[in-house]
């Protein structure tokens, strides 16, 4: 079945360390994107890729790094230099990179604790 | 950029009911989509309805409905026959095209259906 794995789904760390976040999708998306969620915050964008070999911050990219080497993959790493970083993650992915339906296709999530 | 704003921190509905979760978003744009997400507890993100904004006609999708105000800028969802499954958070939507065509998320309405 056609879809997007994030893993791990738990991950604990402790301050100071470097931890990366995966996303996978097998749906043949061009773009993808990374989401964090706090409690009564909603969801906002910390990065996003059109095609590989590029992307873009979103709205709290800082204490953020990304790559995308190959199409079905964009991992997310969070830095020590994240101010805040225990919350819920979300990888997303949408089909075409210019699309009027543009449906954001979700992943299950990441829950990053910061001991 | 556009924002987009959820008044009711939490709604409550008995089963059976109907009940109407607001929306408003704010945009200099004149063609866009609109969408409204669900997140059950599992936390998974799940499309419910979308609106394009140059279709005066409310989507539809089985129980769920929206209403589309594009002067007021308004994009209500509402929920008939609600069920105990109904319960989520639920999330209004706007795509931009300023971030690749991501979506702009509000902070959520957190919905209770009782027996």
């Amino acid at each position: 079945d056609g879809g997007i794995t994030q893993s791990p789904k738990y991950l604990f760390r402790k301050e100071g360390q470097n931890v990366t976040l995966s996303c996978e999708q097998n749906l043949n998306h061009d773009a993808m994107y990374w989401y964090r969620q706090d409690p009564g915050q909603g969801l906002r964008l910390i990065y996003y890729s059109q095609i590989v070999n590029d992307f873009q911050k979103g709205d709290i990219a800082e204490g953020y790094s990304v790559s995308r080497e190959k199409k079905e993959s964009f991992p997310l790493t969070v830095t020590s230099a994240q101010k805040n970083p225990t919350a819920f993650y979300l990888c997303a992915s949408k089909d075409r990179v210019i699309s009027g339906a543009n449906v954001l296709t979700f992943g299950a999530g990441s829950r990053l604790t910061v001991l | 950029a556009q924002t987009v704003t959820q008044s009711q921190p939490e709604m409550s509905v008995q089963e059976a009911e109907t009940v109407t979760l607001s929306c408003t978003y704010d945009t200099s744009e004149s063609d866009y989509y609109l969408f409204w997400y669900k997140q059950p507890p599992s936390r998974q993100m799940i499309l419910v309805i979308r609106q394009e904004a140059y279709k005066q006609q409310n989507a539809t999708e089985n129980r769920f409905s929206v209403n589309f105000q594009k002067a007021a800028k308004s994009f209500s969802l509402k929920i008939s026959d609600s069920q105990l499954g109904d319960a989520a958070m639920y999330f209004c939507a706007y795509r931009s095209a300023d971030s690749g065509y991501a979506l702009n998320f509000g902070k959520g309405t957190s919905l209770l259906v009782t027996p």
